[in-house]
């Protein structure tokens, strides 16, 4: 069976600042990998996604992730965040590229 | 292109009371999905159908849920006898399918509140 991790529940962080959301997956082998954001009252959006080739994925909203094989991660960046990155960001994988399993979501809070 | 439409957008039902929440995929994809977000267990996933037909339905609780794709245009899932507990936002998505590393495009969810 397949799992997402993502430890950190909350992140907060000052406009400006760099942002980085920590995921782990457990898989037996390379799975796809996504990153999706929900805003407030809306569905899940798209941030970037991986499966093979160079490990830094770039995003939308300069957003980029980099996968590591040895780690089992895909930690997403961002170097400078601004108030309207406030969101719930999921990671997620998929072993076929159908059916997704998520984590549980890590909720950023922007300050101005 | 509209996206994924979801109808409704709320609902609200007593215990015991059937309620069937739509989901219409955006036009040309081939796969529909569903999946549960609750506080509790976050984002589960429900159910999945190819070109209309069922794939995998190992998310889906085994009495009371059902769902069904009778047409490229809409899917439904049915939620008979609800209880509380199936209180949550429910989202469908869809995607192109073509064997790569599919985008899926999630609708904004239907809100179910079961008293």
């Amino acid at each position: 069976a397949q799992s997402v991790t993502q430890p950190d529940a909350r992140v907060t962080v000052s406009e400006g600042a760099s942002l980085q959301l920590r995921c782990k997956y457990s898989y037996s082998a390379t799975p796809y990998l996504f990153w999706y954001v929900q805003y407030p009252r809306q569905g899940l959006q798209l941030l970037l996604k991986y499966y093979s080739g160079d490990p830094v994925v770039q995003g939308v909203n300069s957003f980029e992730a980099e996968f590591s094989k040895s780690n089992s991660s895909f930690h997403l960046q961002k170097a400078s965040v601004h108030w309207s990155d406030s969101a719930v960001y999921f990671c997620a994988l998929s072993p076929g590229g159908n059916k997704l399993t998520f984590g549980i979501g890590t909720r950023v809070l922007v300050r101005p | 292109n509209a996206g994924v439409i979801q109808t409704p957008r709320h609902k609200v039902t007593g215990k015991g009371q059937e309620a069937t929440l739509w989901c219409e995929p955006i036009s040309g994809h081939s796969a529909v999905f569903w999946y549960r977000q609750t506080i509790v267990q976050g984002l589960e996933f429900l159910t999945y159908f190819r070109n209309q037909a069922p794939i995998d339905d190992s998310g889906m609780p085994k009495e009371r849920f059902s769902a069904q794709m009778p047409n490229q245009s809409h899917s439904t899932l049915k939620i008979q006898s609800t209880q509380p507990q199936d209180s949550a936002v429910y989202l469908c998505a869809s995607s192109l399918d073509w064997g790569g590393v599919d985008t899926q495009y999630f609708g904004p969810g239907t809100r179910l509140l079961v008293l």
